[in-house]
């Protein structure tokens, strides 16, 4: 099984909808991140979190928001999503305790917006 | 990001040497790295170096650090068809890593 597992893997949703993108992790860390992936710019912080409940901003964090309600999940969520939220999203978490940032990745998810 | 640069692409024949360059330009940056992303896969750490190192070397990858440049060079000897991948660079500070747009490496036979 892997250590960062996201769900769903794809997904395709029309402009307009809310969206939930889950994450979970089973390394323990205590620091979760969002990233979103385009061609050419390569991944973009979106959101990161170092605790339960704690929530920070990324460098593109409009149009976004998370929840961090347990050590072991991060979830995404587009509250009315929009085409240029069309993306690879990525999940990774680090362990804080020391200073090499360290990241481990989940497996992506493709979302379209359409 | 716009904080780490990389060339987008590179074509290399297989058995040959690859190396991806990088720029950086945070020099806080107390690691950094390069991440392999396979077709339909998540990034993967493949090396890291601390700032304070010019080079490491890890079975067939070298990397090279020159500080005062702030440039990063991954260099991938005896290339094989599995190495196909884009490679990211990135640095890392604290809690943050900024990634580069990431290099994408064709190896041909």
């Amino acid at each position: 099984d892997a250590d960062v597992t996201q769900t769903p893997r794809n997904r395709i949703t029309k402009t307009g909808k809310r969206i939930m993108l889950e994450c979970s992790q089973t390394k323990g860390h205590d620091r979760m991140y969002w990233y979103r992936q385009d061609p050419g710019l390569g991944l973009r912080l979106i959101y990161y979190s170092f605790d339960v409940k704690d929530i920070n901003k990324g460098e593109i964090s409009d149009g976004y928001s998370v929840s961090r309600q347990a050590q072991a999940k991060f979830s995404l969520s587009l509250e009315s999503a929009i085409p240029n939220q069309t993306a690879l999203y990525f999940c990774a978490t680090s362990d804080g305790g020391n200073q090499n940032t360290e990241a481990f990745f989940g497996q992506g998810t493709r979302l379209t917006v359409v | 990001g716009e904080d780490v640069e990389q060339s987008l692409f590179l074509s290399v024949r297989e058995g040959d040497s690859s190396v991806i360059n990088c720029t950086y330009t945070d020099s806080s940056s107390t690691y950094l790295y390069w991440y392999k992303q396979e077709p339909g896969a998540g990034l993967q750490l493949l090396t890291y170096i601390f700032s304070n190192m010019d080079m490491k070397q890890d079975q067939r990858l070298t990397v090279l650090l020159n500080k005062k440049d702030k440039h990063l060079s991954l260099r991938i000897a005896d290339t094989q068809t599995g190495d196909s991948a884009i490679y990211f660079c990135a640095e890392g500070y604290d809690y943050k890593l900024s990634f580069g747009a990431g290099t994408t490496v064709t190896v041909r036979a």
